[in-house]
């Protein structure tokens, strides 16, 4: 099956830095999706995107549709403690009826 | 809101014994899935449902089976379970019509012993 390469696997933060994450593929997808897991809880979407180039932006958070559609990156800026936990890329093709690929996750630490 | 419930937040069994896990959304979805999550492995198919009494394997569906009879509920099966079946288990569900967005339950950790 496809593979997704998420990257870094975790990160060390002091509160108040901005935090970038991305997600490469060696084929293409036609829908990236952000989620984030909290403590003890199941993922839950941040940001979805559905075109190519496309940027979007939700409060504090970032995430860009590589132009190739085989990457996509997600910026967390000014990270406060709550931002804690593991962040989920997730790609997806039309003709995969409603399967999604995960990437391994990124723990993301905030020191404060 | 959408919502996914798992039937156990913690479960711990016995090599050998026959585990359900259960899992229930309430908004019609047509789609439901079984993951597992394990440290650095991120979250792997177990299986996937496209609609009632239909199932597809995942990329790991060995040591397991489903089943779904009713279109809210969908069950994970480990016939004989085993030490290496110890894992945080993920159910999720989504609707074939608009976003492509997964609703996930809060995840049962089960431990083999």
């Amino acid at each position: 099956g496809q593979q997704l390469n998420q990257s870094p696997q975790s990160m060390f933060i002091q509160e108040g830095e901005d935090v970038s994450m991305n997600c490469t593929s060696s084929s293409i997808f036609n829908t990236w999706l952000w989620y984030k897991q909290d403590p003890g809880e199941g993922p839950v979407l941040l940001i979805a995107l559905y075109k190519a180039g496309e940027l979007t932006s939700n409060g504090r958070l970032t995430a860009q549709f590589g132009i190739t559609r085989k990457d996509s990156f997600l910026n967390i800026s000014a990270s406060i403690p709550s931002d804690v936990g593991i962040y989920f890329c997730a790609g997806q093709l039309d003709t995969n009826a409603g399967k999604s690929t995960f990437g391994d996750g990124t723990t993301l630490t905030v020191k404060p | 809101d959408v919502k996914v419930t798992q039937s156990s937040r913690y479960l711990v069994k016995r090599t050998g014994e026959k585990v359900f896990l259960e899992c229930v959304q309430d908004m019609d979805h047509e789609n439901m899935f079984w993951y597992r999550q394990d440290p650095g492995l991120g979250l792997r198919l177990i299986y996937f449902s496209y609609d009632v009494k239909m199932k597809e394997k995942g990329d790991i569906p060995e040591g397991y089976s489903v089943s779904r009879e009713k279109k809210e509920r969908f069950s994970l099966i480990l016939e004989s379970a085993s030490t290496n079946q110890t894992s945080m288990y993920l159910c999720a569900s989504r609707t074939t019509s608009g976003y492509n967005e997964q609703f996930f339950g809060p995840g049962t950790r089960l431990t083999v012993l």
